[in-house]
């Protein structure tokens, strides 16, 4: 079973616009990463949000994190063409201390 | 900078065949993982180790087994090689513990069974 979900499963935005994905996980955690991959690549680690925190942002992104509603969400400010990739959640398990990753959220930023 | 190698980038094999994937990290990291990526399906995890001779079964066990005699070597074995093991496959590491527990991935080793 997978324990990051994310939404939507596609995004396709112009350039300069903001990108907003959501991320749904089922069980406790220690903390919340998102990474991005793209075409053929590996994943790349982009942030990290501790269980404690509830929003961090890194030049311009920007992930909020809410526990009482096993979600969080990402935020690319004013997208680049570069930006193109596959993005995903991956909560890390408290119990288990595994990474679930889901099937990604696929960003298309037109120039 | 931390790295994750994998052995190889494109692999052909046959079927039946037993396939060894290798993947090494340079970072003393605890924990390491096996994941497969197929188009629609995302990242599955496979198998998980968090030291040396330990591990644990990830969603997607079956028809597959690892080994990890050395900290920084995890081995992804695929004993009796089938079509529908033709995967992208993603090595990673990373700390335990609670702390920044990023984990840092090889560059895939896209396998192909024919």
């Amino acid at each position: 079973s997978q324990q990051g979900e994310e939404d939507p499963q596609a995004l396709s935005i112009q350039e300069g616009e903001n990108a907003t994905m959501n991320c749904s996980y089922k069980t406790s955690i220690n903390n919340l990463q998102w990474y991005r991959q793209n075409s053929g690549r590996g994943l790349v680690h982009l942030i990290l949000i501790r269980s404690n925190e509830r929003e961090k942002h890194s030049g311009r992104l920007r992930v909020t994190l809410d526990t009482s509603k096993k979600s969080s969400s990402l935020l690319i400010t004013a997208s680049r063409a570069a930006d193109t990739a596959s993005y995903f959640c991956a909560p890390r398990s408290s119990n288990t201390g595994k990474l679930i990753f889901g099937q990604g959220t696929t960003l298309q930023v037109k120039p | 900078d931390v790295k994750v190698t994998q052995s190889s980038r494109y692999l052909v094999k046959r079927t039946g065949e037993k396939v060894f994937l290798e993947c090494v990290q340079d970072m003393d990291h605890e924990n390491m993982f096996w994941y497969r990526q197929d188009p629609g399906l995302g990242l599955r995890l496979i198998y998980f180790s968090y030291d040396v001779k330990m591990k644990e079964k990830g969603d997607i066990p079956e028809g597959y087994s690892v080994s990890r005699e050395k900290k920084e070597r995890f081995s992804l074995i695929l004993e009796s090689a089938s079509t529908n093991q033709t995967s992208m496959y993603l090595c990673a590491s990373s700390f335990s513990g609670t702390g920044t527990t990023e984990a840092f991935f090889g560059q895939g080793t896209r396998l192909t069974v024919v």
